[in-house]
């Protein structure tokens, strides 16, 4: 079975502030990760994606993360927080059946 | 860009109702499933649909819960007799062949049982 840990239901940084969500996952097999972000009232949008290769990944809007085997973590950052990028934050692992499993989801809130 | 569309955005309906959500999946993915997300909890694997049968289902998908593929487009997931706690958000998603793991997902929608 596999799961994920996301530290940190809500997450408050400031305009220009360096933004880290965090993620851990456990898989019994090398996992497929995902950070997918939804806005209110709307989907889950892809950010970005591991599946093999190089492990720090650059996804949309300025977010990458990196997969560190050893910490089994998927982390995000962002080096400057915009207002726009308040929102919810879901970190996923997919498994050999194709169905992704989530995390309980972060609240970014961006201070002016 | 191609996208995922559900309809309705928003249903309403009474307990032991039946209910059925619609998708329509981006046009060349073959790989389409189901999630929901309980207010304020995490989003949760359904069904996963390849093929025209069902891939893999969660235990959250009982006998209650059925999908079908009725022509070339729709994907819908039929709910027979709906209960309060099947209150949710239910997502659909899609993928292309060959690259399952990127699962683009619809705006949702919103059933409400009352």
């Amino acid at each position: 079975a596999q799961s994920v840990t996301q530290l940190g239901s809500h997450v408050s940084v400031s305009e220009g502030a360096l933004v880290l969500l965090r993620c851990n996952y456990s898989s019994s097999v090398p996992p497929y990760l995902f950070w997918y972000v939804q806005y209110p009232n709307q989907g889950l949008q892809l950010l970005l994606k591991y599946t093999t290769g190089a492990t720090l990944v650059k996804g949309i809007n300025g977010f990458e993360a990196e997969f560190k085997k050893s910490e089994t973590s998927f982390h995000l950052t962002k080096p400057s927080a915009h207002m726009s990028d308040a929102a919810e934050y879901f970190c996923a692992v997919g498994n050999a059946g194709n169905m992704l499993t989530f995390g309980g989801g972060t609240r970014l809130m961006v201070k002016p | 860009e191609p996208e995922v569309t559900q309809t309705p955005s928003h249903q309403v309906t009474q307990m032991g109702q039946e209910v059925i959500l619609r998708c329509v999946p981006i046009s060349n993915h073959l790989y389409f499933y189901w999630y929901r997300q309980i207010l304020g909890q995490k989003v949760e694997f359904l069904v996963s649909f390849y093929n025209n049968e069902i891939s893999e289902k969660s235990e959250i998908f009982d006998d209650q819960f059925s999908v079908e593929r009725p022509d070339g487009s729709n994907f819908t997931l039929k709910i027979r007799s709906t209960k309060l706690e099947d209150s949710a958000m239910y997502f659909c998603a899609s993928t292309r062949q060959g690259v399952a793991y990127e699962q683009y997902f619809g705006p949702g929608t919103r059933l409400t049982v009352t």
